[in-house]
């Protein structure tokens, strides 16, 4: 079974365009984190939910919405979408900040996002 | 603040060469010690970990000793194949704060036959 799954693993669309990604996780973690990978593959934080409570909101335009309508599920909405916004997006889960540090993130396979 | 320094890549290696991949830290306390690895298009998948000073993480012929005294948890393989070719990425974890998990910036590997 898949810890940690993220839908779609391909978007293609066009500049202007609104899209989500979907992610769920099945580990029973009370935090959950979005992510965005650049092309150079370096990896920024850009949200954090725990127990459907957001904790971390980087800067990062307010097109991006992060919703959490259970501890299992953090989607993310991305409204008129940017070409900058071409990136691999990372959902990930853990236990919450404070609880058993040795516990990694486990992420899912990424969403590769391209806009046209 | 908290934050994690890892061996610029890219770096090429032949197949059974010895691979050394750098990270060091910079944290209050206690953190845990984190390698993952990335296998082209695919996500981040955890290698090992360690929790505590002189802990040895080892997975897949991997190992990672946490030292203290270096700040470091420096990656080694004694002997890497083609299908270790990835990017590899340091990370600290601490139990406080909301933002307690830092990567580093990844370092790509390619082992070429």
């Amino acid at each position: 079974d898949t810890a940690v799954s993220q839908t779609p693993k391909y978007l293609v669309t066009q500049m202007g365009n609104d899209k989500s990604i979907k992610c769920e996780q099945n580990l029973g973690h009370d935090t959950m984190y979005w992510y965005k990978q650049d092309s150079k593959k370096f990896l920024k934080i850009m949200f954090s939910y725990n127990n459907k409570e957001l904790i971390i909101n980087e800067t990062v335009p307010n097109r991006f919405s992060p919703k959490s309508p259970d501890k299992a599920h953090l989607n993310l909405h991305i409204n008129s979408l940017e070409l900058g916004d071409s990136a691999v997006y990372f959902c990930a889960s853990s236990p919450p900040p404070g609880e058993n540090p040795g516990e990694p993130q486990h992420f899912g396979d990424g969403t590769r996002l391209s806009i046209l | 603040g908290d934050s994690v320094t890892q061996m610029e890549g890219p770096v090429t290696l032949s197949e059974e060469a010895f691979l050394t991949i750098n990270c060091t830290y910079t944290a209050t306390g206690y953190p845990s010690l984190f390698w993952y690895v990335q296998y082209p298009g695919e996500g981040l998948q955890l290698l090992l970990k360690a929790t505590k000073a002189d802990d040895k993480g080892s997975n897949k012929g991997f190992e990672a000793t946490y030292r203290k005294e270096t700040t470091s948890f420096h990656l080694e393989k004694g002997s890497v194949q083609v299908s270790d070719s990835a990017v590899y990425f340091c990370a600290l974890r601490k139990g406080t704060g909301a933002n307690n998990l830092f990567f580093g910036t990844g370092t790509r590997l390619t082992v070429i036959p």
